[in-house]
């Protein structure tokens, strides 16, 4: 499968917990975003990376909450004493910033559910 | 920062008829414009997209036309039909900037009456 790879697809964590989200983005892709989707909404930019760098990160977004993609290619989304209001989906998405190469591919998302 | 907004959230048509989806953009810096399908359980999916050196693209019964000066951008949907329904998003973003992201509208969610 060459497509976006979100791992696990579904987490089930006690509040307070901590949580640790993977992407694999499609190969070569040298930008990925991670969004926040709740049911009815669209997907809430969280933050995204260019190769290994972080170039944003939502002001709405906790301290609780923190990205990395350490060699550029894979990245992690934690979640540190999750809260209720947490459960979502979790998506990620990579895209190739060239010349007219724009589009962004999405991952089937990891679904958060805090008890 | 940029913000997108999207109307209407629920449509209905009759299958066959025309759907037409409209969005507004706040950041005249914004020149990539895609449109994105989810249907329930799934993820998003690219339908169709638009640069702001084009005015209007079309593929097959779907188009999107942009309206620079005025910030808007709409998606036209015509002959529906059964798979058509589904949730539409809008987005907008600053193509081959590395300051850009890609901003999402709320989402229209439509329904095709048989």
């Amino acid at each position: 499968d060459t497509g976006v790879s979100q791992d696990p697809r579904h987490k089930i964590t006690k509040r307070g917990q901590n949580v640790t989200f993977r992407c694999d983005p499609i190969s070569e892709h040298n930008r990925l975003y991670w969004y926040r989707q709740t049911l009815g909404q669209g997907p809430e930019f969280l933050t995204y990376f260019q190769n290994e760098a972080q170039l944003e990160k939502s002001r709405l977004l906790s301290d609780r909450f923190s990205a990395e993609r350490p060699k550029g290619s894979f990245s992690t989304l934690e979640i540190q004493r999750t809260e209720q209001g947490d459960s979502a989906m979790y998506l990620c998405a990579s895209s190739h910033l060239t010349q007219g190469d724009t589009e962004a591919f999405f991952g089937q998302g990891t679904r958060l559910t805090v008890v | 920062g940029e913000n997108v907004e999207q109307h209407p959230s629920t449509l209905s048509v009759q299958e066959g008829d025309s759907a037409v989806i409209k969005c507004t953009y706040s950041d005249s810096a914004s020149n990539y414009f895609p449109w994105y399908k989810q249907e329930l359980g799934k993820r998003p999916q690219l339908i169709i997209d638009i640069r702001s050196n084009v005015g209007e693209k079309k593929d097959q019964r779907i188009a999107v036309t942009l309206n620079k000066t005025a910030k808007h951008f709409s998606l036209h949907i015509t002959e529906t039909q059964p798979e058509d329904s589904a949730v539409y998003f809008c987005a907008a973003s600053i193509g081959y900037s590395s300051a850009s992201k890609i901003i999402f509208g709320s989402g229209t969610r439509l329904s095709i009456r048989p």
